[in-house]
């Protein structure tokens, strides 16, 4: 199984200041047939499912804010929150589709300072 | 805009078989891959398998020997049993849209059905 880790479990950021999620793979995730990377970026808030932020490590969900943004490649990826807003309070999650079993980061917490 | 509506019982005693069932609206099952996905507090968020409308099917290995999953084109829906629960199967289940069999290409869980809370207690 390919193990993803994410750091911090948990971070308290001011308003309009930039937020930083780590996810790293115990094995990468890069497809060189096709230059692609086979990770996604989730968004949860309380009481609601996950929505798909970011997929393709690095490509925006239509309707996400470009203030996200995603970047790395084969086994070390970042989520970047430019500016944090309000709204932007919630869990972080990342996950590699690779192969299976499909695997989850165990989640960052986003919270305003 | 395809969305996913999910039901099905939420309490359980030990040793029942879980069963819930996701409807698809908006879009055909056929074509992709269909996920089930739990979330505990302590275990975070569990792929429990995909099945296609080939019923092609792929379990995770630690849940392997429990799960049932089966798909109805003329229903459009596709089903989840889990076997001999336990207070560890207690979570919140999901069902999720997956890869593209035309394409044959991976894909993020998108979109999400509602989630529906199981409890397995006494």
């Amino acid at each position: 199984d390919i193990v993803m880790t994410q750091s911090p479990d948990s971070l308290a950021v001011s308003l309009g200041e930039r937020a930083t999620i780590n996810c790293k793979s115990s094995q990468s995730v890069f497809y060189s047939s096709n230059n692609k990377n086979y990770l996604a970026w989730y968004q949860q808030k309380p009481g609601q499912p996950p929505r798909l932020f970011i997929n393709w490590a690095s490509t925006r969900e239509s309707g996400v804010p470009d203030r996200f943004s995603g970047s790395g490649s084969g086994t070390d990826f970042t989520l970047t929150i430019s500016s944090l807003q309000a709204e932007d309070v919630a869990v972080y999650y990342c996950q590699q589709y690779y192969n299976t079993p499909l695997t989850f980061g165990g989640g960052t917490k986003v919270e305003i300072k | 805009q395809v969305q996913l509506q999910q039901w099905g019982a939420g309490l359980l005693k030990p040793s029942e078989t879980l069963s819930l069932t996701c409807a698809v609206y908006g879009g055909s099952v056929s074509g992709y891959y269909w996920s089930w996905i739990r979330q505990t507090p302590g275990k975070g968020l569990e792929w429990i398998g995909e099945i296609n409308h080939y019923r092609t099917i792929n379990y995770n290995p630690s849940l392997r020997s429990r799960v049932t999953m089966s798909i109805d084109t003329s229903k459009n829906h596709f089903s989840l049993k889990l076997s001999s629960v336990t207070a560890a199967d207690t979570a919140v289940y999901y069902c999720a849209r997956g890869g593209n069999i035309v394409l044959a290409l991976a894909a993020p869980f998108d979109p999400w059905g509602q989630g529906t809370l199981v409890t397995v207690s006494s």
